[in-house]
């Protein structure tokens, strides 16, 4: 079964726009949630993670926000650019670091 | 520091044939994985080995797949006989540290598996 649930399964935004990527999580035990992103022919790369201490983390153009009561957890693309088109995944995990991944959203950013 | 390396990266073969893919994880890391990536779908731990041991293999098919890690450094993922469904990237991925630390897991291209 499907441990964590990722949408939209695609998103065109066109460049300096904002792409938002949401994921949904049942298990209670998860403690630590990364991004990766995948470009085509590579292996996905982590980009951000955060752990449920916080409720938001920055890193340069993207952004992780969390909702522990809600168990959800988005990623956000601020001005977005043409290289930022990839497959992103969102993940989770417990103490043993075995990661469970979302399904993949493919982010198209039009110039 | 160079990154994963993993081979072959394309491998086309028939149901019921055998196939091997290699995996050389990063100088030093300890923790090693194999996942399987159906298209259109995320990554699926097959196996994990700690040093060149299991540490687990819960999801692997071990009626057809196999795998190990000799001396605790490259490791080899095996699959026979294989079925349709196999069509897929085998990823290998490494981290540094046990698990129970703040890691980072690091892929490699993978090697993408067709079989007609």
């Amino acid at each position: 079964q499907q441990q964590v649930k990722q949408s939209p399964q695609s998103l065109i935004v066109q460049k300096g726009g904002i792409s938002i990527i949401n994921c949904a999580y049942e298990n209670t035990a998860f403690d630590y949630f990364p991004w990766y992103q995948q470009f085509p022919g590579k292996g996905p790369a982590l980009l951000i993670a955060i752990r449920p201490d916080v409720s938001e983390k920055k890193e340069g153009r993207f952004t992780i926000s969390f909702n522990k009561s809600a168990k959800q957890f988005s990623l956000h693309i601020m001005d977005s650019q043409p290289g930022d088109s990839a497959t992103y995944f969102c993940a989770a995990s417990t103490v043993d670091y075995k990661l469970s991944f979302g399904a993949g959203t493919t982010v198209t950013v039009r110039a | 520091e160079a990154g994963v390396a993993q081979s072959p990266r394309y491998k086309i073969i028939e149901k019921r044939q055998s196939v091997a893919f290699w995996c050389n994880p990063i100088s030093g890391h300890a923790t090693l994985y194999w996942y399987q990536q159906i298209l259109g779908q995320g990554p699926k731990l097959l196996i994990q080995f700690q040093n060149n041991g299991v540490v687990d293999d819960s999801q692997l098919p071990k009626d057809r797949f196999s795998a190990e890690r000799l001396k605790g450094v490259d490791s080899t993922l095996k699959i026979q006989p294989a079925k349709l469904e196999d069509s897929a990237v085998y990823l290998c991925a490494s981290s540094s540290r046990p698990p129970g630390g703040g890691e980072t897991q690091y892929f490699g291209p993978g090697t993408r598996l067709l079989v007609l």
